[in-house]
């Protein structure tokens, strides 16, 4: 079964400092891998998604992730957040190969972007 | 563009009361699902649907009924309502393959009493 581990429930930054979300994965094949996005008081947007190929994901709104096979994991970035970045954002993954197509996600993460 | 549609957005109910949860999407989409939010665990799936017809249980299903009469509309329901299932439900969508993009409702805010 697949799992979803976000290292850090809140993160508190200051407007216009570089961020780190930390997202770890298990499972025992491989994965599609996802942020979403939570503004309050609203629905889950995509972010950007990992399905092959280059390990550096660029997505909207200036984020980008790495992925990392030998340490089974995807860190979302952005080098200078603004005070509209606050939301929670969460990491989810879903296996590849047929059948069951389910994503798990992760208990998010709350960017807090401070003036 | 009207996307993936829940209604209620807010409903309270006593405990033992039943209710059902309504998702509609107009993007003709093979997979819908159902998920619950609550604070510091994420987001859990409840059940999904692959099509017309077919359903299966996610992580969470106890206390839940799903269907999948037509492609466009999935509802979730409550038979006997707990404060246990108190939380926020999320109804998504998302073409067939599992690398596409799953589309979000509103929600949906449940206060069980």
């Amino acid at each position: 079964a697949q799992s979803v581990t976000q290292l850090d429930s809140q993160v508190p930054v200051f407007e216009e400092a570089p961020v780190e979300l930390r997202c770890n994965y298990s499972s025992s094949v491989s994965v599609y891998l996802f942020w979403y996005v939570q503004y309050p008081n609203q629905g889950l947007q995509l972010l950007l998604k990992y399905l092959s190929g280059s390990t550096l994901v660029k997505g909207i709104n200036g984020f980008e992730a790495e992925f990392n096979k030998s340490q089974t994991s995807f860190h979302l970035r952005k080098p200078s957040v603004h005070i509209s970045d606050t939301a929670e954002y969460f990491c989810a993954v879903s296996e590849r190969g047929p059948g069951r197509r389910a994503l798990t996600f992760g208990s998010g993460t709350r960017l807090q972007v401070q003036p | 563009n009207a996307g993936v549609t829940q209604t209620p957005k807010f409903q309270v109910l006593k405990t033992g009361q039943s209710m059902t949860l309504q998702c509609a999407q107009d993007m003709n989409h093979e997979y819908m699902s159902w998920y619950r939010q609550d604070p510091g665990m994420g987001l859990r799936l409840i059940h999904y649907s692959v099509g017309a017809g077919i359903t299966d249980q996610g992580e969470v299903p106890n206390g839940y009924n799903v269907s999948r009469s037509t492609t466009e509309d999935f509802p979730l329901r409550l038979l006997s309502a707990a404060p246990s299932q108190t939380s926020v439900y999320f109804c998504a969508s998302r073409a067939g393959v599992g690398t596409g993009e799953l589309f979000f409702g509103e929600g949906s805010r449940l206060t069980v009493l």
